[in-house]
């Protein structure tokens, strides 16, 4: 069945520094694909999608671009901040597939200053 | 034009009652999620409602969890006799239609004593 699978962490960083959070899934059908931030206290918001091959997401400096060919989309930022300290969700919903949202299990990223 | 509600924002119960948890979706969104958060874990799904087609009950965990969801809106959780391992925050989201987004509701706190 379809599932996603990112890297765990906890992931800790400094103020700057480049981040890279893995995801990897795996789909029956043509998956679009998300990743959802938590921030601390709060809901789950989404940060940015994809919905096929070669797209790239965007938003608030977090890029991740649908890999087709390495069934992945890693979410990246150049520079981050203290305020991104959050846990990190990749999820897919898979068009003739299952099509619920199957999220990976969070990565927590804490950034200091 | 409010975002997904879930009520009660907290419950405490005794172990052994029975708990329903509520949820008002996005008005028009026809896809309707429950999941469970526990402590520090990831999302666990529950189950996914999709406009007038059967629900995917395949996450609830056990007999004693059920949901209905009334006239394509409204949704209720329900868990019998309650244990201690069912301590977690419930989440809903809802989509306006398939493989898109989720928008998530700020969950209930389930806490059982």
């Amino acid at each position: 069945g379809d599932s996603v699978t990112q890297m765990e962490g906890p992931v800790t960083l400094s103020e700057e520094a480049f981040l890279t959070i893995n995801c990897t899934y795996t789909a029956t059908g043509y998956p679009s694909l998300f990743w959802y931030v938590q921030y601390p206290g709060e809901g789950l918001q989404l940060l940015l999608k994809a919905t096929k091959a070669d797209d790239k997401g965007s938003n608030k400096g977090f890029e991740a671009t649908y890999r087709k060919e390495t069934t992945s989309f890693h979410l990246e930022k150049g520079s981050v901040q203290v305020s991104d300290s959050a846990v990190y969700f990749c999820a897919l919903s898979d068009q003739g597939g299952s099509e619920k949202l199957v999220f990976g299990k969070g990565t927590k990223l804490t950034v200091n200053p | 034009g409010a975002g997904v509600s879930q009520s009660p924002s907290n419950k405490v119960t005794e172990k052994g009652k029975d708990v329903e948890l509520r949820c008002d979706p996005i008005s028009g969104h026809t896809a309707l999620y429950w999941y469970r958060q526990s402590l520090g874990q990831g999302l666990e799904f529950l189950i996914y409602f999709q406009g007038n087609s059967a629900p995917d009950k395949s996450g609830l965990p056990s007999d004693r969890f059920s949901a209905e969801r009334t006239g394509g809106s409204v949704s209720t959780l329900t868990i019998q006799r309650t244990q201690q391992e069912d301590s977690a925050v419930y989440l809903c989201a809802s989509s306006p239609q398939r493989n898109t987004e989720a928008f998530f509701g700020q969950g209930t706190r389930l806490t059982v004593v």
